[in-house]
Order: structure tokens, then sequence, then C-alpha cells
């Protein structure tokens, strides 16, 4: 199927790190994404990796990637408050078209 | 400038009726996607085009139809609305890569 699985919540306080998992299901999929999506607003892309890579970082955000496991995480350094928000993997599926399959999406709720 | 820009943002409508949400992107993208987000967050792929062809149409009720005009407008029209059509309806375009921009959404209350 295309279920694509992330844990719903997770709570931390401020200046701790943040790891929000997905367990994805296309191996084939040739970029993993992760978008953030703030309250009453659309989906913004933070990051995304190739899939031919382990890791990537970028400022606080690091990408760990399992292809043999088909898991993807995003930590967060040093989270804020303003860094609450839901929480999205998706992958693309090999269609020739872009075609996103998003996760169930990690609402993250960062306490001061 | 809004980059995609959605309207309306909130349409409260009775069950039975005829609805439209427009979707204009100002980005030059040639793929434009339509998304629905239900209360629980999930979100699924609805229709894409590409080029105002249609590349992307996943089981969704026919009561369901997009239009587009040219390649900067995705139109969504619903017809004969039920209660669990419900939803945050989210428009979004790329220009045939991963990264979608996505408009702020239309909240659709069905009563």
């Amino acid at each position: 199927g295309e279920d694509v699985e992330q844990s719903l919540f997770l709570s931390v306080r401020e200046g701790d790190s943040s790891v929000i998992n997905c367990t994805y299901t296309d191996s084939s999929s040739t970029y993993l994404y992760w978008y953030k999506q703030e309250p009453g607003a659309g989906l913004q892309l933070l990051t995304y990796i190739f899939s031919n890579m382990d890791m990537k970082q970028d400022q606080r955000l690091t990408v760990l990637l399992n292809k043999k496991d088909k898991h993807l995480s995003l930590r967060i350094a040093d989270t804020q408050t303003g860094d609450s928000a839901i929480y999205f993997c998706a992958e693309s599926m090999n269609t020739g078209f872009q075609k996103l399959v998003f996760g169930t999406g990690t609402r993250l709720l960062v306490s001061p | 400038d809004t980059a995609v820009s959605q309207t309306p943002k909130y349409l409260v409508t009775q069950m039975g009726n005829d609805k439209s949400i427009k979707c204009e992107q100002n980005l030059g993208h040639d793929t434009m996607y339509w998304y629905k987000q239900d209360s629980k967050k999930f979100l699924k792929i609805m229709f894409s085009y590409n080029n105002k062809e249609l590349i992307i149409n996943e089981t969704v009720p026919n009561r369901f139809s997009p239009k587009s005009p040219d390649k900067a407008h995705l139109n969504l029209h619903i017809n004969s609305l039920e209660l669990g059509d419900s939803a945050v309806y989210f428009c979004a375009s790329s220009p045939n890569t991963g990264e979608l921009f996505f408009g702020e959404g239309s909240r659709l209350t069905v009563l």
C-alpha cells in the first residue's frame, strides 16, 4: 500500500533536540522529503534527501535515511517554540510524474 | 504577492449543494495539485495536472471534477456535497520536482 507512517505526537522542552521518525513504503523513491505545517497554513518544504545518501545536515536540521529499513528521521537541534507545528515526511512514488505521498504527520509541541 | 492563492478560504454549505474552489499560481509552474486534509490531518492527493492535462486521478468520487483552464489555474468543483466532504482542501503547484508550494487551504464544512 501507500501508507507512510509517523508517530502522531511529540512533546519536548525548548532547547532540547527533537527526533521525528517516519517509515515509508516505496523502496524505489528517489527523494524523500520533510514538510512543516504551521496552524492555519499550507505545508512548506523544510528539507529533502536523495535516496543514495545516508545523512543530510542543514543548519539545525539533520535527516537520516536507512534504506534497508525504509526509515527516515528528522532531528531538530536546539528546538524552539517556533518549531511547534505538524511535520510530514513524504516519498515520491515511482510513477513517472511527481506524485508525493505524505505521512500521517507528527504534531511537535515545544514548551518553554 | 501570494504565490499560490485559493478562494474561498472558508466555505459552509448544506448537504446536496454544489460548490467550487478556485486556485491560481503565479510561479510559472507546470504542475498543480489538489490535496484533501481531513480532521486528523491526514493528507491525500486527489488530482494532479501538468500543463492543463490530468496526470493523477486518485480514487475520488466523480462528484469531484477538477478543471484547468490554463496552467496557472486549477479549480475544483464538487457536486451533491456530503458530510464526509468536510475537510481542508489544499491546492499546490510545483516545477515538476518534489518541492510543492501550497496554498493556505480552503476549509469546507458541510452541514
